[in-house]
């Protein structure tokens, strides 16, 4: 049961322009949803998050938006650099006997064109 | 460093052998979270230790892995009697609070033959 989807498993954008990357869910207890980003022989790093009270997060270059009576949530990179490529993992947490269990969505891979 | 510390990057061992893998957390960080990652799929929750107490187990965790956390410092995956199936990255997290983004490792790639 894939409750965490992300259904484009990759991506191409030009330099300078927008990269949206999408991601749906099916859990409605999921309380916070976040961003990670990796390179190839990395572990995956913490991006951004946002809570399911708000409706957008912003730091920086990426934005966060979250639309819960659709389940879906989106990840804008604005302007997106060749620095940016890499697989984009999209994340939701629960709280769970204490703590917040993280479901991963399968990852997006995001190639930013010179 | 103050990195999640994984050990060893890389292991190749026959199927039938007993492996085991080492995770050193940020210090301070109370939590620590095993997942397992397969080609083309995302980070799948092994399990997760509070300090030293493992407080969840996913059903993904069979009776041939176990992990350890002594004296909630660093921590040991073990995986006995290897099968072809436990061939992924393993990966350590650790984080001091919830929710906010966990801080990875960067793996310990397995490969079993």
């Amino acid at each position: 049961d894939q409750q965490v989807k992300q259904n484009s498993p990759s991506l191409s954008v030009q330099e300078g322009r927008i990269s949206i990357l999408n991601c749906d869910y099916t859990n409605s207890m999921f309380d916070y949803f976040l961003w990670y980003k990796k390179y190839p022989a990395e572990g995956p790093t913490f991006l951004i998050s946002i809570s399911s009270i708000k409706d957008k997060n912003e730091d920086g270059r990426f934005t966060v938006f979250l639309n819960k009576s659709a389940k879906h949530l989106s990840l804008h990179i604005v302007p997106s650099q060749p620095g940016d490529s890499a697989v984009y993992f999209c994340a939701a947490s629960e709280g769970s006997g204490g703590y917040q269990k993280v479901t991963f969505g399968t990852g997006t891979k995001l190639q930013v064109i010179p | 460093d103050t990195g999640v510390s994984q050990n060893p990057r890389h292991k190749i061992t026959k199927r039938g052998q007993n492996v085991t893998f080492r995770c050193d957390p940020i210090s301070e960080h109370n939590r620590l979270y095993w997942y397992r990652q397969t080609l083309g799929q995302g980070p799948e929750f092994l399990t997760y230790f509070q300090n030293e107490a493992q407080l969840e187990k996913s059903r993904l965790l069979s009776d041939r892995f176990s992990a350890e956390r002594p004296k909630g410092s660093f921590s040991t995956l073990e995986i006995q009697r290897t099968e072809q199936g436990d061939s992924a990255m393993y990966l350590c997290a650790s984080s001091l609070g919830d929710p906010f983004g966990y801080t990875f490792g960067s793996g310990t790639r397995l490969t079993v033959v």
